[in-house]
């Protein structure tokens, strides 16, 4: 089965500095990766999706994953914090046993960016 | 165009009640899902309906049951609420094949069971 890690539950930063955030998959196969996040008291967002076209995924906000197959990872990136990315982030990998095409999502336990002034 | 809409926003129950969380979606998406969110434990799969008359446990079916009214709409059953169901629920839909498929979630229904 596949799973994900999501190394720190909590990462703080301050305003202007890299955000690293940390996801190790497990699967036999190369899978659909992805990145969403959660504002407090919302839904969730898809920042970006790994669909196996290109290793580096840009997605919305200024973030960016890599997919590195040799170290089963698919870490987050943005070269400079904002106040406004304060939240929650969860990784997450298609496992299709379950659902449509691409399946259920298998989720990490998440990581909350917090950004000091 | 809502996306995906989930009512109630909130609720209470006590032990043993029950309760069905309505989700909708105007996408015309196939595909719709049921996840709990707990502390910790990131988002676990309920059950999901891969389209219009077909439904299918996921990771955490057991106390609730689902039932897809028509393409439009994906409802979650309590029948009789325990505390250990006490999370943030979350409707989810999705469209298209591989690559091109996209989940998109509703805001969330926040459940206590006292």
């Amino acid at each position: 089965a596949q799973s994900v890690t999501q190394l720190g539950s909590h990462v703080s930063v301050s305003e202007g500095a890299l955000v690293l955030l940390r996801c190790n998959y497990s699967s036999s196969v190369p899978p659909y990766l992805f990145w969403y996040v959660q504002y407090p008291n919302q839904g969730l967002q898809l920042l970006l999706k790994y669909t196996s076209a290109a290793t580096l995924v840009k997605g919305i906000n200024g973030f960016e994953a890599e997919f590195k197959k040799s170290e089963t990872s698919f870490h987050l990136t943005k070269p400079s914090a904002h106040m406004s990315d304060a939240a929650e982030y969860f990784c997450a990998v298609s496992d299709p046993l379950y659902g449509g095409s691409q399946g259920n999502l298998i989720f990490g336990k998440g990581t909350k960016l917090s950004v000091k002034p | 165009n809502a996306g995906v809409t989930q009512t109630p926003k909130f609720q209470v129950l006590k032990t043993g009640q029950s309760m069905t969380l309505q989700c909708a979606q105007d996408m015309n998406h196939n595909s719709m899902y049921w996840y709990r969110q707990d502390p910790g434990m990131g988002l676990r799969l309920i059950y999901y309906s891969a389209s219009e008359g077909t439904t299918d446990k996921g990771e955490v079916p057991n106390g609730y049951n689902v039932s897809r009214l028509n393409k439009r709409e994906f409802s979650l059953r309590l029948e009789s609420a325990a505390p250990s169901q006490t999370s943030v629920y979350f409707c989810a839909s999705s469209e298209g094949w591989g690559a091109q498929e996209t989940q998109y979630f509703g805001p969330g229904t926040r459940l206590l069971v006292l």
